[in-house]
């Protein structure tokens, strides 16, 4: 069964630097998401990404984030100036954007800021 | 806004029968998922309601009631391994099909 699938699976990084998680999700699907959940918390929902575009962000989504697709395959979260309250797990997710249908998660990047 | 209210912990017996509650409250509704999460891992797809009543699937069923804003997961003939979070998660129709998660339902499963 096809997969979304994550890299790195955990990135540990200095404050006040960037990181790029990556995503490769299902090949004929045509939306994508981020999600996050912090520790002992919720999923959150941060943006959705359709034809080459943003679709819908967050208020979570500020200025610090932004996401791509560079390719034809992959999909990226980029966070600038990262701090400490951005240590979560990030979820990458596909679907085809039909209503009734559920979105694929990938196994998540555990990114801890030091 | 939304607004998804699940209880935040349940314990069951091995073999026994579970049911787990979530009311909301939407502004407009498109439809409720319910998803497993186990520790650590990824929201795995359990099921998915946008009419009123029961849909069964193996030993997992899920019911909604769209008049009263709430649905349960009802999950028979436990096994350890059901042991993980529950996420009601409810989709609303004003423009956006992205559903909105629920804190989640810890469930523990005991032998």
């Amino acid at each position: 069964e096809p997969e979304v699938t994550q890299t790195p699976s955990h990135q540990v990084t200095q404050m006040g630097q960037e990181v790029i998680l990556r995503c490769v999700p299902i090949s004929n699907h045509l939306y994508f998401y981020w999600y996050r959940q912090i520790l002992g918390q919720k999923v959150e929902f941060l943006v959705s990404f359709y034809n080459n575009e943003i679709s819908e962000k967050s208020e979570i989504f500020d200025d610090q984030f932004s996401v791509e697709r560079p390719d034809g395959s992959n999909f990226t979260l980029k966070i600038r100036s990262t701090k400490l309250e951005d240590s979560a797990m990030y979820f990458c997710a596909s679907g085809t954007g039909d209503s009734n249908q559920p979105q694929h998660f990938g196994d998540g990047t555990r990114l801890s800021i030091l | 806004g939304q607004n998804i209210d699940q209880p935040t912990e349940m314990t069951a017996t091995e073999g026994a029968i579970v049911q787990i509650n979530c009311t909301y409250q939407t502004s407009g509704f498109n439809g409720l998922f319910w998803y497993q999460q186990h520790a650590g891992e990824a929201p795995t797809f359990l099921s998915y309601n946008v009419l009123d009543g029961l849909e069964e699937k193996g030993r997992f069923s899920s019911f909604l009631s769209r008049s009263k804003g709430y649905s349960y997961l009802l999950l028979k003939e436990l096994q350890m391994k059901d042991s993980a979070s529950y996420l009601c998660a409810v989709s609303s129709s004003g423009g956006s099909y992205i559903p909105t998660f629920g804190r989640g339902t810890s469930l523990i499963v005991h032998p």
